[in-house]
């Protein structure tokens, strides 16, 4: 149990455009899901956190209109990056948390993004 | 704030060696602790993970972390590596704030050779 799925795996884009990723609780209900960036040989990076319902939480740092957060139900949440310049190339990954009082996050395989 | 070091950025060892990887965070309150393997081409998946209770915790794999309070250390063990056990390794904390659990900070990782 407790698999998330990201989808696209994998996408190139031409700078400018706008590339949105779907992070998918598959077998729970995720009252919360975080997205991460991941640059090489660095740590995860967390950018915000979605709860259903309601805006996302950003950390600092991070453009809320750049990265746009929806989490419209309780297994779905998308991150579209607006306008993408080859500096938002990275890795993308999600995670989920459970029910209210659940400690555990559950994270989805990532989505690589360049733009060209 | 919160900050999680994982002191070697890359451990090489032939199969069979022992294996210790180092994991210290600083927050002095309640936290839960976490081991996090990434093998290559694949997402994170949970090695183990400490909330309270008996400070040696036993993993999947055959992996054990002791958490050492005074130390603020959460380490990483395996007796005896094999080659699959090559990947990255992150460590990640989450404190607790006035009996809210915040966000994981992983720490940079460790990658893991393993000759065979």
């Amino acid at each position: 149990g407790a698999v998330v799925s990201q989808h696209p795996s994998r996408v190139i884009c031409k700078s400018g455009t706008s590339v949105k990723i779907e992070c998918r609780s598959l077998d729970f209900q995720a009252t919360t899901m975080f997205w991460y960036r991941q640059f090489p040989k660095q740590s995860l990076m967390l950018m915000a956190t979605s709860n259903e319902g309601s805006k996302a939480t950003y950390e600092q740092g991070v453009e809320k209109d750049k990265f746009l957060i929806n989490h419209a139900s309780l297994t779905l949440s998308t991150l579209t990056v607006t306008s993408a310049h080859p500096e938002d190339s990275s890795f993308y990954i999600c995670s989920a948390k459970g029910l209210a009082g659940s400690y555990e996050q559950y994270f989805g395989p990532g989505t690589r993004l360049t733009v060209t | 704030a919160q900050s999680v070091s994982q002191h070697n950025h890359h451990v090489i060892l032939s199969e069979a060696a022992s294996l210790e990887l180092g994991c210290n965070y600083s927050y002095g309150g309640t936290v839960n602790l976490f081991w996090y393997v990434q093998y290559p081409g694949q997402h994170l998946q949970l090695l183990l993970k400490y909330f309270s209770g008996d400070p040696l915790v036993k993993g999947i794999k055959g992996f054990e972390a002791e958490f050492i309070k005074s130390k603020f250390s959460f380490n990483l063990r395996k007796p005896s590596v094999q080659w699959s056990d090559t990947a990255e390794y992150f460590c990640a904390v989450s404190a607790f704030y006035g009996g809210s659990q915040g966000n994981l900070i992983f720490g940079k990782g460790t990658k893991l050779s393993v000759k065979p």
